[in-house]
């Protein structure tokens, strides 16, 4: 079965600082996707940035952008210069492409943003 | 860009009532998601559709129900609620198995 597991229950980082959050995660599969979700205090539910496992290449979305170790099963987030709109509980997932789709999510990381 | 659309957004219940909450995906997105996430909790996966059918279940109670109709629009029918089922109820839509795009959700509060 598939695992998502986040061992950092709550982040802080300065306005303007750079902060990484972990994940790790277990899948017997070849084939699966790798995302960041952002739950903001209004509970919805943003897509940060997705990375396919197949794929070398780290993806990056603006000042977001993922360290993907395939081989330790490790797919942590970087947040490059930190903004107060940042704070929010980020979740890790996982999906397997050719099984459904259903994203297994990590606990999730509270991450706060100090002015 | 036109998202999911959930509704209601808020719900009250009396236990052993009955609720159904809908969603509407992303136009030509032709699968969706439902998940249920409880006060401090990830999402966790009931059931999703693909073309109207049902493609995956996960812990999903014996009490709910869900179809995806022609339009593509799905409908999660929950019946003889329980307090344990106050949570929030997200809908995510996504073209085939790809990324899903999560609604705004619908809080269910059952007293």
């Amino acid at each position: 079965a598939q695992t998502v597991t986040q061992s950092q229950p709550e982040m802080s980082v300065q306005e303007a600082e750079t902060v990484t959050l972990s994940c790790t995660y277990d899948t017997s599969e070849s084939d699966y996707y790798l995302f960041w979700y952002k739950q903001p205090p209004s509970r919805q539910m943003i897509l940060v940035i997705r990375q396919e496992a197949y794929k070398q290449q780290n993806a990056t979305e603006n000042r977001f952008s993922v360290n993907f170790q395939k081989a330790a099963k490790s797919f942590s987030l970087k947040i490059s210069d930190s903004q107060l709109g940042d704070a929010a509980m980020y979740f890790c997932a996982s999906h397997v492409y050719n099984q459904g789709g259903k994203l297994i999510f990590g606990q999730g990381t509270e991450l706060s943003v100090k002015p | 860009a036109a998202g999911v659309i959930q509704s209601p957004r808020h719900l009250i219940k009396e236990k052993r009532e009955t609720a159904t909450l809908k969603c509407y995906p992303i136009p030509r997105h032709d699968t969706v998601y439902w998940y249920q996430q409880g006060p401090g909790q990830d999402p966790q996966f009931l059931i999703s559709f693909y073309e109207k059918m049902q493609s995956d279940k996960g812990s999903i109670p014996d009490r709910f129900s869900a179809q995806q109709f022609s339009d593509y629009h799905s409908e999660l029918n929950m019946s003889s609620l329980e307090l344990g089922d106050s949570a929030l109820y997200f809908c995510a839509s996504s073209v085939l198995t790809d990324t899903q795009y999560f609604g705004p959700g619908t809080r269910l509060t059952v007293l």
